[in-house]
């Protein structure tokens, strides 16, 4: 089955610990996102990158970092310097970097 | 001034009741409309894109209109399965950034 994954489910981060989300993808899109979601918020776009080797920051992303070292894989790591990371976590990809997005299962990440 | 705004609702409606939202955005060369599906700690999934003619998939319809700056949805004949929250989203096709709203959150009662 064609689709995008997120794993784990559920993190859990201690103070000062860096955390590593995995995002990947089997629909051969080129381009892939990291988005962030609080309650009563909109999504918020952290980094996206539109091919292999080349990644873009988005609005929020301060005390986050990313690789994407092959298309189909998109990890975010979440760093100690990102002071509230509690929120659901979204990766999304689509064929071109304006396509139509298809978003994986999501990631909730808790603080210890 | 946010890209887009929409109105969080919640809207409470009977089975078989028609409703519609309304969404707007800031960004008059905004190229690209959406609606995505929202189940509660789920993922959005896309409903259906928005075309300037305007398109319609079976309950669901959705219309943009430009000069207004805005896109509608309306589903007819509500389902209890309709219950959800719907996300506006709209992309400029110059930046490299989709917009999402804070979506407006249905309930249909039996």
């Amino acid at each position: 089955d064609g689709g995008i994954t997120q794993s784990p489910k559920y993190l859990f981060r201690k103070e000062g610990q860096n955390v590593t989300l995995s995002c990947e993808q089997n629909l051969n899109h080129d381009a892939m996102y990291w988005y962030r979601q609080d309650p009563g918020q909109g999504l918020r776009l952290i980094y996206y990158s539109q091919i292999v080797n080349d990644f873009q920051k988005g609005d929020i992303a301060e005390g986050y970092s990313v690789s994407r070292e092959k298309k189909e894989s998109f990890p975010l790591t979440v760093t100690s310097a990102q002071k509230n990371p509690t929120a659901f976590y979204l990766c999304a990809s689509s064929i071109l970097l304006q396509g139509t997005q298809y978003f994986g299962p999501g990631t909730r990440l808790l603080v210890l | 001034r946010k890209e887009v705004e929409q109105d969080p609702g919640p809207f409470n409606v009977p089975e078989g009741a028609t409703v519609a939202f309304n969404c707007t955005y800031s960004n008059s060369a905004s190229q690209s409309f959406f609606w995505y599906r929202q189940d509660c700690r789920k993922e959005p999934k896309l409903l259906m894109s928005v075309y300037s003619s305007g398109n319609e998939d079976g309950r669901f319809t959705a219309q943009l209109n430009r000069a207004s700056q805005y896109i509608s949805l309306l589903i007819r004949d509500s389902k209890l399965s309709d219950s959800a929250t719907y996300l506006c989203v709209v992309n400029t096709n110059t930046g490299n950034q989709f917009y999402f709203g804070t979506g407006t959150s249905l309930t249909v009662i039996p």
